[in-house]
């Protein structure tokens, strides 16, 4: 039983297109979030989001939105794809609203042709 | 300063070996740490918290010193199965006031035969 999964594993597109990634936990958090690895590894958080608030980084473009139809799904929409946006995305949920412990999906490998 | 800095690696260490990584962090104010675990292609997972006192999980012996804003982990007897990219992470208030993880860059281990 996958406790945050999400699809597609890989996604490749042209750029100009809009895309969507699906993301779903079964561990009944309450907070969910987005998170981006880039070439360099380096892993930075897009959005978090629970109930109540959406917590947008200010680096995010606005070409990003998460959209939430219910408590265990967080999906990413991403419109007008560019090269920049090659990178792996990762879901993950924790319990606590604060993120001490997040549980991440397997990832989304985006290439952006 | 970035807020979150590690060794730069890759650690090539023979089976057996002791290593250990370091990290330091730029925010006073962080709450809490963690080592997560990441391995190629994969999702980063939970190593173990980080508490004040120290604490110890079998081979794996992490290391907080808020006064030097300093992190450690060491892995002793170290096995094949622990080659990975290890991830300091810190919890603390973003400039939004929401709590928020920033992770380190990450420091590669490879544990030779």
């Amino acid at each position: 039983d996958t406790a945050v999964s999400q699809t597609p594993k890989y996604l490749v597109t042209q750029m100009g297109n809009d895309k969507s990634i699906k993301c779903e936990q079964n561990l009944g958090h309450d907070t969910m979030y987005w998170y981006k690895q880039d070439s360099k590894k380096f892993l930075k958080i897009m959005f978090s989001y629970n109930n109540k608030e959406l917590i947008i980084n200010e680096t995010v473009p606005n070409r990003f939105s998460p959209k939430s139809p219910d408590k265990a799904h967080l999906n990413l929409h991403i419109n007008s794809l560019e090269l920049g946006d090659s990178a792996v995305y990762f879901c993950a949920s924790s319990q606590e609203t604060q993120g001490q412990k997040l549980f991440f999906g397997s990832g989304t490998q985006l290439s952006v042709l | 300063r970035k807020e979150v800095e590690q060794d730069p690696g890759p650690f090539n260490v023979p089976e057996g070996a002791t290593v250990a990584f370091n990290c330091t962090y730029s925010n006073s104010a962080s709450q809490s740490f963690f080592w997560y675990r990441q391995d190629c292609r994969k999702e980063p997972k939970l190593l173990m918290s980080v508490y004040s006192s120290g604490n110890e999980d079998g081979r794996f012996t992490a290391q907080l010193n808020r006064a030097s804003q300093y992190i450690s982990l060491l892995i002793r007897d170290s096995k094949l199965s622990d080659s990975a990219t290890y991830l300091c992470v810190v919890n603390g208030r973003s400039g939004a006031g929401s709590y928020q993880l920033t992770f380190g860059k990450g420091t590669k281990l490879s544990v030779i035969p």
